[in-house]
């Protein structure tokens, strides 16, 4: 069973670019996490999302950041415009329908010139 | 301040020698997570604790979760070099259902 899974793994954008991160649940999992961490900050929470619902977006930005997880296909986590600021790991996690334990994929580390 | 408290924030032992990390939240805790990461890398799923007094061990560690103080521990016994890495907890809290509010860290090096 293929754990979570995140493409790129590394991505460098220049600033003003757009940058689109995936994640793949585990299978069988239909909860995804979207979580940023930032050097001096630990790790905190952005969006919760089931198939096709926003559950929770509370820690995520209001502008120019959005994320989905359609019915097929992995969840998406877009960022737009991006600054020096948003320079940061993205880790994706995901959980089954009922269990609340959270399994993390290796992460996507976004670099902003 | 935060809402999740670790403690050491690094700690630094000779292999073979016990250790204990602490992890003491500010509001009430509806399931305690822990988890390892390695420097650069995903993080890599512990235990889980959800009633006080529950206690889990997985190999050389142990969780568990004081429900009266709001907190939870981490004990290795015997540490190697590949207990090396960062330790978090995380946690619910309060009706954020899935959202997981996370302490600061704790860096763990083990000298062989």
């Amino acid at each position: 069973n293929a754990g979570v899974m995140q493409n790129p793994r590394h991505l460098v954008r220049r600033r003003g670019q757009e940058a689109r991160l995936r994640c793949s649940p585990m299978k069988g999992h239909s909860h995804v996490y979207w979580y940023r961490q930032l050097p001096e900050e630990g790790l905190k929470f952005m969006v919760y999302l089931q198939k096709e619902n926003i559950i929770d977006e509370s820690g995520m930005p209001k502008e120019r950041f959005s994320a989905e997880f359609p019915k097929e296909g992995p969840s998406i986590l877009r960022i737009q415009q991006v600054v020096r600021g948003d320079s940061a790991a993205y880790f994706c996690a995901s959980s089954p329908p009922i269990l609340n334990t959270q399994y993390f994929g290796p992460g996507t580390r976004l670099t902003v010139l | 301040s935060q809402e999740l408290e670790q403690s050491p924030q690094s700690l630094i032992v000779q292999e073979g020698k016990n250790l204990t990390i602490n992890c003491t939240s500010s509001k009430t805790l509806y399931g305690l997570y822990w988890y390892k990461q390695k420097y650069g890398e995903g993080l890599i799923f512990l235990m889980m604790l959800q009633k006080g007094g529950e206690e889990k061990s997985h190999e050389k560690i142990t969780a568990k979760l004081d429900e009266k103080k709001q907190q939870s521990s981490l004990h290795i016994t015997a540490s190697q070099p590949s207990h090396a890495g960062i330790y978090l907890c995380g946690a619910l809290m309060g009706t954020s259902y899935g959202k997981l509010t996370f302490g600061q860290g704790t860096i763990l090096t083990v000298h062989p």
